[in-house]
């Protein structure tokens, strides 16, 4: 089975501070993609990378920046976290190869900017 | 650009009644068309795709979709509901372009 790992499923941070989220999935996908949850507004995507050291900006980056280092794993910083970042932050990953272009998903991590 | 609009936010139902979520795309070209169901304190997981084919998708759990390209739709249905399909379903677009839209979530209630 696929997995998709977060960091953390609940994280607390202050406003001002430098926020790493991270995500790694096992199923060695091309593609993967950062959104975040916030209710009435579904999922909207931040940033989303389709090969190591490739990424591209989504519907909603400011603020945000990510990393993809290696294949597996794909972090998403808040340079300087501010109340407005308190959200839901959902990882992704799909393969960029095969046919069913099925995303999978982590758990999430709820982060509360205070 | 492509869009997905999600009908309903909230569906309450009874237990054992049918239920029907709808979800009309815009896009100028060939769309792929997915439902994603988010069950509490969980991410999501897929519950059927249309990529080609017959238009009428099978998929987990007794639900089941259909593609209506002249309307633009893509309705989920389930025609006997139970307690554990409570959860949040999503509908999504995608174009060979790479990214996926995702519609703002329809809360599915099932009641006792």
């Amino acid at each position: 089975d696929v997995k998709v790992t977060q960091s953390s499923r609940y994280l607390v941070k202050r406003t001002g501070e430098k926020v790493f989220l991270e995500c790694v999935q096992d199923m060695d996908h091309e593609n993967m993609f950062w959104y975040r949850q916030d209710p009435g507004l579904g999922l909207r995507l931040i940033y989303f990378s389709y090969d190591v050291k490739m990424k591209e900006k989504g519907d909603i980056p400011e603020g945000y920046s990510v990393s993809r280092e290696k294949k597996e794993r794909f972090s998403l910083i808040l340079e300087s976290a501010s109340t407005n970042q308190t959200s839901m932050y959902l990882c992704a990953s799909r393969s960029g190869t095969s046919v069913s272009y099925e995303q999978y998903f982590g758990p999430g991590t709820r982060l509360t900017v205070t | 650009a492509q869009s997905v609009t999600q009908l309903d936010s909230q569906v309450p139902v009874f237990e054992e009644a049918p239920v029907e979520l709808r979800c009309n795309y815009s896009s100028s070209v060939s769309v792929y068309l997915f439902w994603y169901v988010q069950y509490p304190n969980q991410g999501l997981q897929l519950l059927l795709k249309y990529l080609s084919g017959s238009t009428l998708v099978k998929g987990i759990n007794g639900f089941e979709a259909e593609f209506n390209k002249s309307q633009t739709s893509f309705h989920l249905r389930k025609p006997s509901v139970h307690i554990s399909d409570t959860a949040e379903y999503f509908c999504a677009v995608k174009t060979n372009a790479g990214k996926s839209t995702f519609g703002d979530g329809t809360t599915l209630t099932v009641k006792p």
